[in-house]
């Protein structure tokens, strides 16, 4: 089992809704991470927290708004999406930030916009 | 040249044989490897770290090639439940602060 946890696992939104994803571990990580992934493709880099400060934004669209309560917590901010963003919604932890950390992922959030 | 190159696949393999897969990567700075795998609309799950001695994890293999600039995954006596997809993960180095990832590998075992 995961030891990073999203909610929900499916989500079902329409362009003009506001909806927020979750993520939690309890690892002691001090690096979390958002990812989207699109059938059949590698996950993409959204964003990246370090001690609870937005470190990466990889030019992604303002209708993304993350935020990072503490250092257990992740949330992503969903407003006015399009059908193209529907995808499978990942989040990610690994001890401190840096490309040699091995990333945990949760079990995701499979977005459907309509 | 993409950064992270990895044949999609599928692989077709019969139960019980050994398959060998590569991913190639770009910035020969890249100080990290890893391989990860992924079943349908799961979530990615680290396979194994890739270390510059080689490394062995049971029936799984993994080798490093600094020189060639590629990593390698073999898996002997391939079961059923090694069906997934394999993903290539490298830290680009210079400070990158997330990982690349190659487009993966689908592997299916046939009984």
């Amino acid at each position: 089992d995961t030891e990073v946890t999203q909610t929900p696992k499916h989500l079902v939104m329409g362009m003009t809704n506001k909806k927020s994803l979750k993520c939690e571990q309890h690892m002691g990580h001090r690096a979390m991470y958002w990812y989207k992934q699109k059938a059949k493709k590698p996950p993409e880099l959204m964003f990246v927290y370090s001690y609870e400060k937005l470190s990466i934004n990889e030019s992604v669209p303002s209708r993304f708004s993350p935020e990072c309560p503490n250092s257990s917590l992740l949330n992503l901010h969903l407003h006015a999406l399009q059908p193209e963003d529907s995808a499978l919604y990942l989040c990610a932890s690994s001890q401190y930030k840096g490309g040699g950390e091995k990333l945990f992922f949760g079990s995701g959030t499979q977005l459907s916009v309509l | 040249r993409k950064e992270v190159e990895q044949d999609p696949g599928p692989f077709n393999v019969p139960e019980g044989a050994t398959v060998a897969f590569n991913c190639t990567y770009s910035n020969s700075a890249s100080q990290s490897f890893f391989w990860y795998r992924q079943d349908c609309r799961k979530e990615p799950k680290l396979l194994m770290s890739v270390y510059s001695s080689g490394n062995e994890d049971g029936r799984f293999t993994a080798q490093l090639n600094r020189a060639s600039q590629y990593i390698s995954l073999l898996i002997r006596d391939s079961k059923l439940s090694d069906s997934a997809t394999y993903l290539c993960v490298v830290n680009p180095g210079g400070g990158a602060d997330g990982l690349t990832f190659g487009k993966g590998t689908h592997l299916i075992i046939q009984p």
